[in-house]
């Protein structure tokens, strides 16, 4: 089956303690994104990768980084978590460029909830 | 730069009743526009998209949207709403990154939909 795969869907864990959630697709995608979802902001991107070994920042960068060493995962990682950064994460990917390909939606994997105390 | 206003937070809708969720953005080229649902506890799914063509789309789940370009709008409707219906609703506008920002989708901040029996 076709999937974008989060772990974990719950993580609960206390300011500054280094943490990694990790993303994996099955698609052989070449585009993978990763999103906050806050209420009343929507989703907000925080970092995108158009191809192994290549990563760009999104509208809220602050505090995360990534790394693409493989096609298929795209971890995301809070070297210094911090409660501001409470918030429901999805990963999601593509064939091509964010699902701008009219053959290509952005598949979505069903998020992970962190809270940082 | 993008951007999308979805004006109503949350709608009450019975069961049975019509649905017309609104949705509004600013860009400057010609956008490529999307609606996604999110079931609770899901990620997000598409539920159709505009390209180019014909300004109204069908999508999935019974669900069909019109592109306006003189309203900058990109309305979703469905005739008859099912107690299933009940979910979050985003839209969003297609973006062309340059590496600098946010590169693909910008969401809406979505529209909570309440279906009563």
């Amino acid at each position: 089956e076709a999937q974008v795969t989060q772990n974990p869907r719950y993580l609960i864990t206390v300011t500054g303690k280094k943490l990694t959630v990790t993303c994996s697709q099955n698609m052989n995608h070449e585009y993978m994104s990763w999103y906050r979802q806050d209420p009343g902001l929507g989703l907000r991107q925080i970092y995108y990768s158009m191809n192994v070994e290549v990563t760009d920042k999104g509208d809220v960068p602050e505090g995360y980084k990534v790394s693409r060493k493989e096609k298929r995962n795209f971890p995301l990682i809070l070297e210094s978590p911090s409660p501001n950064q409470t918030s429901l994460y999805f990963c999601a990917s593509s064939l091509s460029r964010a699902g701008l390909a009219n053959t290509s939606p952005l598949h979505f994997g069903n998020g992970t909830r962190l809270t940082v105390t | 730069a993008q951007s999308v206003t979805q004006p109503d937070i949350h709608i009450t809708v019975s069961e049975g009743a019509s649905l017309e969720l609104r949705c509004n953005y600013s860009y400057g080229a010609t956008p490529y526009l999307f609606w996604y649902v999110q079931s609770p506890g899901q990620g997000l799914q598409l539920l159709l998209k505009y390209f180019s063509g014909d300004t109204l789309v069908q999508g999935i789940k019974g669900f069909e949207a019109e592109f306006k370009r003189s309203q900058s709008s990109f309305n979703l409707r469905k005739p008859s709403v099912h107690w299933s219906d009940a979910a979050e609703y985003f839209c969003a506008v297609g973006a062309k990154g340059s590496g600098g920002g946010a590169d693909g989708l910008t969401f809406g901040k979505g529209t909570h939909l309440i279906i009563q029996p």
